[in-house]
């Protein structure tokens, strides 16, 4: 299966610790990649690989893997967290097919 | 530090194609080690992966768009491009080009362009 899958919306009171899911078979496979997107801006990558952060992110990201579930784990939420966040893999068939999830909406209270 | 900027037409006629350019600067695209990709976002959805191409000339394609799709490369500008044909009102979307890191078990995107919306109309 191609397909990615991510709660429409999350919410996590400021300084509070929150995780995003992502859901699908090619995670058993292939590491997810995650980014924040800001309303107007394009896509920031924020962690990748096992769990690795792109220099000038901080370190509340952090990432995870178990199973087909990846997870974006933000520890200590700031205002600044609230934003658009999207997985993305590789499809599980092999080929080069990229694929992103739905994308999960988070809302920082 | 490598950045990416699209460039092209935002407004493109149904039928016709699109047409955008991604220009590379302060990295090489001819340096080698990168996949270049496009990738777009419908209004207020999610993001699509189009299709990416490396420096050689090599390029993989999204099934749901290779027949309508070509990625070229102009190493001596620094630029690849996108061309996507028989557009419709579907395909209006923010077009992003992107850097992606080689990796054997990981797809990361660490660069972007800050995309160019497309609107196909009349």
């Amino acid at each position: 299966s191609s397909e990615l899958t991510q709660d429409p919306a999350v919410s996590v009171a400021l300084g509070q610790t929150v995780r995003i899911t992502c859901q699908g078979d090619s995670l058993r496979s292939y590491y997810a990649s995650w980014y924040q997107q800001k309303p107007g801006q394009a896509p920031v990558l924020v962690i990748y690989g096992k769990n690795n952060r792109p220099s000038g992110i901080p370190d509340r990201f952090s990432g995870s893997s178990s199973g087909n579930t990846a997870s974006l784990t933000i520890t200590g939420a700031q205002a600044e967290d609230e934003a658009d966040y999207y997985c993305n893999s590789r499809d599980s068939s092999g080929n080069h097919l990229k694929v992103f999830g739905g994308g999960t909406k988070l809302t920082v209270l | 530090q490598v950045q990416l900027q699209e460039s092209g037409p935002g407004l493109v006629k149904p039928s016709q194609t699109l047409s955008l350019t991604c220009t590379v600067s302060g990295g090489s695209i001819s340096s080698g080690g990168y996949y270049w990709s496009w990738i777009r976002q419908h209004p207020g959805k999610g993001l699509e992966w189009i299709g990416y191409i490396y420096y050689s000339g090599s390029t993989y394609y999204n099934p749901s768009l290779k027949s309508r799709v070509t990625i070229s490369v102009d190493t001596s500008k620094n630029q690849f491009s996108l061309k996507l044909s028989s557009v419709t009102a579907a395909d209006t979307a923010v077009y992003y080009c992107a850097r992606e890191l080689p990796s054997p078990n990981t797809d990361a995107f660490d660069i972007w362009g800050q995309g160019t919306m497309v609107t196909v109309s009349s």
